[in-house]
C-alpha cells in the first residue's frame, strides 16, 4: 500500500505554546488529506478535511483558529495546535487520498502523533 | 447520519483458532468499506477494501465480506496467531460526503 508519513510521533509541549504536526504522502499525490483525533476507547473523530491549495473544511465543534491546517502541496499537509492546553492532549492521525481517478479510493493513514500538553 | 458498530468490543482466543469480527452500518449508501488494524500507540494499517459492488475480498489469512442490503461486513481471520493481536477497525466511506465513518474497534488478543 501507499505510504503516509506523519511527524513527530510523540511531542510534549508546555501549555500555551504551539505545536506543528506534518503529514506527507511519500509515494503518491494526495488531493485530499484528513485529520483525525482519537480518544481512548472511542471512534476516530474527523476534525477537518483539506484539499490541496484550498482552505480546510472543519467539522462541527472543531475550532479552526485553534487547529490550523495547511495543505500547500499534493504531498504535505500540516496541523498546528495553537496555544495548546492540557485538554488538547490526544492522539492525532492524518489520512491521505487521491481523488482524481475515483472517489472510492483506499485511505492510507500516518503513524499518528501523541501530543501531551503539560 | 452514518453510524458504524463493531461487535464484539474485545475478543480473546487461543492461537490457531478461526475467528470472525463483525461490523454493521446504518446507511447502506456507501462507496466502500475498509478494514484496518491498529497496534497500540500506532496509526492505522489498511487490511482490506471492499467496493460497494463487491461481496468479498481476500488477503492471505484474511477474508472480508460485505452485504450492503443488510448493512453488515465481517472480517474472518483464519488460523490466528499472537501477532494478529491488535485493534481492528472498520470504516464506511459515505456515499454523500466521501467521509469515512469508523466503528470503535474490536480489541483482539490471540494467546500463545
Amino acid at each position: 500500500g501507499a505510504v503516509v508519513s506523519q511527524h513527530p510521533s510523540r511531542v510534549i509541549c508546555k501549555s500555551g505554546t504551539s505545536v506543528k504536526i506534518e503529514c506527507r504522502s511519500l509515494d503518491f499525490q494526495a488531493t485530499t488529506m484528513f485529520w483525525y483525533r482519537q480518544f481512548p476507547k472511542k471512534s476516530l473523530m474527523l476534525m477537518a478535511t483539506s484539499n490541496e491549495g484550498s482552505k480546510a473544511t472543519y467539522e462541527q465543534g472543531v475550532e479552526k483558529d485553534k487547529f490550523l491546517i495547511n495543505h500547500a502541496s499534493l504531498t504535505l499537509s500540516t496541523l498546528t495546535v495553537t496555544s495548546a492546553h492540557p485538554e488538547d492532549s490526544s492522539f492525532y492521525i492524518c489520512s491521505a487520498r487521491d481523488f482524481r481517478q475515483s472517489r472510492s479510493t483506499e485511505a492510507f493513514f500516518g503513524q499518528g502523533t501523541r501530543l501531551t500538553v503539560v | 447520519k452514518q453510524e458504524v458498530t463493531q461487535i464484539p468490543a474485545a475478543l480473546s482466543v487461543p492461537e490457531g483458532e478461526n475467528l470472525v469480527l463483525n461490523c454493521s452500518f446504518t446507511d447502506s449508501a456507501i462507496y466502500n468499506l475498509q478494514w484496518f488494524r491498529q497496534d497500540p500507540g500506532k496509526g492505522l494499517t489498511s487490511l482490506l477494501l471492499i467496493q460497494s459492488s463487491q461481496r468479498e475480498q481476500t488477503s492471505g489469512r484474511l477474508n472480508a465480506s460485505l452485504d450492503k442490503s443488510s448493512g453488515r461486513s465481517t472480517l474472518y481471520i483464519a488460523a490466528s496467531q499472537p501477532g494478529d493481536s491488535a485493534t481492528y477497525l472498520c470504516a464506511a466511506l459515505g456515499g454523500s460526503n466521501y467521509k469515512l465513518t469508523f466503528g470503535k474497534g474490536t480489541l483482539l488478543t490471540v494467546n500463545p
